[in-house]
């Protein structure tokens, strides 16, 4: 499978932990993004990354949220002391960017409950 | 502020029975307008894009086209596996972010 993977795909936690996910894009993407869903509404943005570089982040993303591409790759997104307000499908896309085309293509997803 | 607004919320067709998801916006610069299919439980899966006013692309029983104001999800004769939730989505000029609306609910009844 040559897609976006993400790991975990579930991950129950409680209140007050830290909690880390794992994105591993399609091999020849430079761009990787962040996207937050809840149940009913579109994906929200989070933040995205070319190669190593973090070049844009939303307001969304408090303190408590933290994302890495270390070596321009794969990328982790991390929580400390998760509230139950962020439960929600955290999801990752990737995309190739070349002359007009800026196609997003998205990971299944990681479903986090804070309980 | 960049936005999107999708109507109707929820649609439920016989199979065969053609109709229009539609995708209202609002956004300062347009780069693209991104279609994409959810099934519950997944990731979306890309679809289309589209860049200019007045282009149309088509995928199976999927035709999508762009005015300067909204973009139209057209879906012809559709069977009970076209259905899933339909997000459209934004891209402003100068950046990689996507800007969606709450998705249209599809249900195709056999």
């Amino acid at each position: 499978d040559t897609g976006v993977s993400q790991n975990p795909r579930h991950k129950i936690t409680k209140r007050g932990q830290n909690v880390t996910f794992r994105c591993d894009p399609i091999s020849e993407h430079n761009r990787l993004y962040w996207y937050r869903q809840t149940l009913g509404q579109g994906p929200e943005f989070l933040t995205y990354f070319q190669n190593e570089a973090q070049l844009e982040k939303s307001r969304l993303l408090s303190d408590r949220f933290s994302a890495e591409r270390p070596k321009g790759s794969f990328s982790t997104l991390e929580i400390q002391r998760t509230e139950q307000g962020d439960s929600a499908m955290y999801l990752c896309a990737s995309s190739l960017v070349s002359g007009r085309s800026y196609e997003q293509y998205f990971g299944p997803g990681t479903r986090l409950t804070v309980t | 502020e960049d936005q999107v607004t999708q109507s109707p919320e929820a649609l439920r067709l016989q199979e065969g029975e053609s109709s229009s998801l539609n995708c209202s916006y609002t956004v300062s610069g347009l780069r693209g307008l991104f279609w994409y299919r959810q099934d519950p439980g997944k990731g979306p899966e890309f679809l289309f894009t589209l860049y200019s006013a007045g282009e149309e692309k088509e995928k199976e029983r999927l035709k999508a086209t762009l005015t300067k104001k909204e973009s139209f999800l057209h879906i012809t004769a559709p069977k009970p596996e076209d259905s899933a939730t339909y997000l459209c989505a934004v891209q402003g000029l100068g950046t990689d972010k996507l800007i969606f609306g709450t998705g249209t609910r599809l249900q195709v009844f056999p």
